[in-house]
């Protein structure tokens, strides 16, 4: 089992929607967790954070659910402009230097 | 200002050449890292260097050789390259190592630098 699993996708939403998309991650001593975006032919960007309360940044809400070990990432009102892949990456705190293990990605499309 | 800058950008080469990848950050960060994105996009951690010491080394063939002369820089050398090296590799940088498990350790990536083996 990988150690973070996202669906693929594509995820295609049309423009104004809304798209909502988990994450799993099979280490329950995970401590932090991150939501990146990647632009086709791009280098990763950090999106945001995902606290253990759940936070948004304007359209982009971020939920934890520790006992069942996934995250998810929801987009509200979509634009064009958030066609991308989605990058679910968690730490592990503690494990030596610790290290962070990025997911595949879920594709979305936002089509006009 | 570019944060993380990588060249070359592109590396088209024969199987068996050595080549090498050059990372530079002026962030004024603690902390390099190599990673690999293959065909499939999963991008894996290689390498990560922490004020020029080696401290994260994943399995990866020996013909894979990291050197960071200062903490500014973390370049990566390939020997003998192989097809299934085919690959972006993405340089990045954070202010801290992973373990700090806070905002510190946010990775700011380099452009990648897109290598194909013939």
């Amino acid at each position: 089992r990988k150690e973070v699993e996202q669906d693929p996708g594509p995820f295609n939403v049309p423009e104004g929607a809304t798209v909502a998309f988990n994450c799993t991650y099979s280490n329950s001593a995970s401590q932090s967790f991150f939501w990146y975006r990647q632009d086709c032919r791009k280098e990763p960007k950090l999106l945001m954070s995902v606290y253990s309360s759940g936070n948004e940044d304007g359209r982009f809400t971020a939920q934890l659910n520790r006992a069942s070990q996934y995250i998810s990432l929801l987009i509200r009102d979509s634009k064009l402009s958030d066609s991308a892949t989605y990058l679910c990456v968690v730490n592990k705190r503690g494990d030596s230097w610790g290290k962070l293990q990025f997911g595949a990605g879920t594709q979305v499309v936002v089509t006009p | 200002d570019t944060a993380v800058s990588q060249t070359p950008k592109y590396l088209v080469t024969q199987m068996g050449n050595d080549k090498s990848i050059k990372c530079e950050q002026n962030l004024g960060h603690d902390t390099m890292y190599w990673y690999k994105q293959d065909s499939k996009k999963f991008l894996k951690i290689m390498f990560s260097y922490n004020n020029k010491e080696l401290i994260i080394n994943e399995t990866v063939p020996n013909r894979f050789s990291p050197k960071s002369p200062d903490k500014a820089h973390l370049n990566l050398h390939i020997n003998s390259l192989e097809l299934g090296d085919s690959a972006v590799y993405f340089c990045a940088s954070s202010q801290a190592p992973p373990r700090l498990a806070s905002s510190y350790n946010e990775q700011f990536f380099g452009p990648g630098t897109r290598l194909t083996v013939l």
